[in-house]
């Protein structure tokens, strides 16, 4: 059974791109949560989503970036035209349907490098 | 401001010691607590966790204790080996319950 995965790994972009992360959760998982940790930093709630839905963005800046759970395929989570500042590692971790949101298990993180 | 914080940022034990990471916590009504371990380059990974009816839980070479008068609990590793050289973080759920808080993390080195 596979875990989280995340993909890219590792992605560089210039100032002003855009760049574009996934995450496909646990089989059976329909519950997905995306976190940003910066360097000697623990991670920070960026938003939770269920299938085609969007629970709780309030982690999320409100310019630039957006997240959604379609119905098939992976999460994504987009940031607009990146500044150096959005220069950290993005963890995604899901959770079954049923039981407590505590139970997030994640992935191996995408780290994002803005030249 | 964090609700959950840990005690020192790197801990360095020599193999065979035990480690004792601690974490502090501000909100007197918090009732559960997870322990997780970041290796270089990898997720957080779910170590045990504990609810506040208990004061101790032990898990695999893990225990963790929890004192709700000084809201404080502790990561005590037995044995530490080199395996176990990585961040560790405490995290609690937001009221919520999905939001999970995390301290900024122990950077825990073993010695050989």
């Amino acid at each position: 059974n596979a875990g989280v995965m995340q993909n890219p790994r590792h992605l560089v972009r210039r100032r002003g791109q855009e760049a574009r992360l996934r995450c496909s959760p646990m089989k059976g998982h329909s519950h997905v949560y995306w976190y940003r940790q910066l360097p000697e930093e623990g991670l920070k709630f960026m938003v939770y989503l269920q299938k085609e839905n969007i629970i709780d963005e309030s982690g999320m800046p409100k310019e630039r970036f957006s997240a959604e759970f379609p119905k098939e395929g992976p999460s994504i989570l987009r940031i607009q035209q990146v500044v150096r500042g959005d220069s950290a590692a993005y963890f995604c971790a899901s959770s079954p349907p049923s039981g407590s949101g505590n139970e997030q298990f994640f992935g191996p993180g995408t780290r994002l490098t803005v030249l | 401001g964090e609700s959950v914080g840990l005690h020192l940022p790197t801990l360095s034990v020599q193999e065979g010691d035990n480690s004792i990471i601690n974490c502090a916590y501000s909100n007197s009504a918090s009732d559960y607590f997870i322990w997780y371990k970041q290796e270089s380059g990898k997720g957080p990974q779910f170590i045990i966790d504990i609810r506040s009816n208990m004061d101790k839980r032990q898990g695999q070479r893990v225990t963790v204790l929890l004192n709700k008068t000084v809201k404080h609990l502790s990561l005590q590793i037995a044995a530490t080996q080199p395996g176990d050289s990585a961040v560790y973080f405490c995290a609690e759920p937001a009221s919520n319950d999905y939001k999970l808080s995390f301290g900024a993390g122990t950077t825990v080195t073993v010695r050989a």
